[in-house]
């Protein structure tokens, strides 16, 4: 069964900081997403990546997938508080004849100022 | 373009009722799937449809739980005789035929068991 797993879960920073947010998975997938979920809100799409060394950037936030690895990073530069939200992966396994999504624990972001 | 559509944006039912939960998916989309959110964990597949056929219900429980995608109108997911565990927000998304697009979501219905 294909487990996505993102750390850290919780993760306080300081407007201006630069972070990571880790996500890996146990088998191999093509396609890997990144949302974000505001409190009671649902999920806006922010990065689709396709093949191994994808990169993606998008104002403050870089997405990037690493196949072989079966990681992806959500790199948050010089954080504002508008960035506080949930963000999750989501993993669509490969191969598979179904378009569903597994998605991380999510990682709860807040910034600080 | 309107978003993907969820209603009610909350239901609350007493243990043993029916609850009925609908979405209408983004024009131009012609997949839709149900996910189910428990209180400060990720989004859990439950069903995949296109129109009028069911293709992975894989992660739908096994009782009390029923979802279609009818020729005309919106998605339903059923769940019959609730319980509080079925107490959850339910996300529906929809995407279009090509893969390499997002799975777009709407609101989500909050649903809670009394």
């Amino acid at each position: 069964e294909l487990k996505v797993e993102q750390n850290p879960l919780f993760l306080s920073m300081q407007e201006g900081k630069n972070y990571t947010i880790y996500c890996n998975y146990s088998t191999t997938s093509d396609r890997l997403y990144w949302y974000r979920q505001d409190p009671g809100k649902s999920l806006e799409s922010l990065f689709v990546l396709l093949s191994n060394g994808a990169v993606k950037q998008e104002g403050r936030l870089m997405a990037s997938l690493d196949t072989k690895a079966r990681l992806s990073t959500l790199h948050i530069t010089a954080a504002v508080h508008d960035l506080s939200a949930t963000y999750f992966c989501a993993v669509d396994p490969a191969g598979g004849a179904t378009n569903k999504l597994i998605f991380g624990t999510g990682t709860l972001l807040a910034v600080q100022p | 373009n309107a978003g993907v559509m969820q209603n009610p944006r909350h239901l609350v039912r007493r243990r043993g009722q029916e609850a009925r939960l609908r979405c209408s998916p983004m024009k131009g989309h012609s997949h839709v799937y149900w996910y189910r959110q428990l209180p400060e964990e990720g989004l859990k597949f439950m069903v995949y449809l296109q129109k009028e056929n069911i293709i992975d219900e894989s992660g739908m429980p096994k009782e009390r739980f029923s979802a279609e995608f009818p020729k005309e109108g919106p998605s339903i997911l059923r769940i019959q005789q609730v319980v509080r565990g079925d107490s959850a927000a339910y996300f529906c998304a929809s995407s279009p035929t090509d893969r390499n697009q997002p799975q777009h979501f709407g609101d989500g219905t909050r649903l809670s068991i009394l």
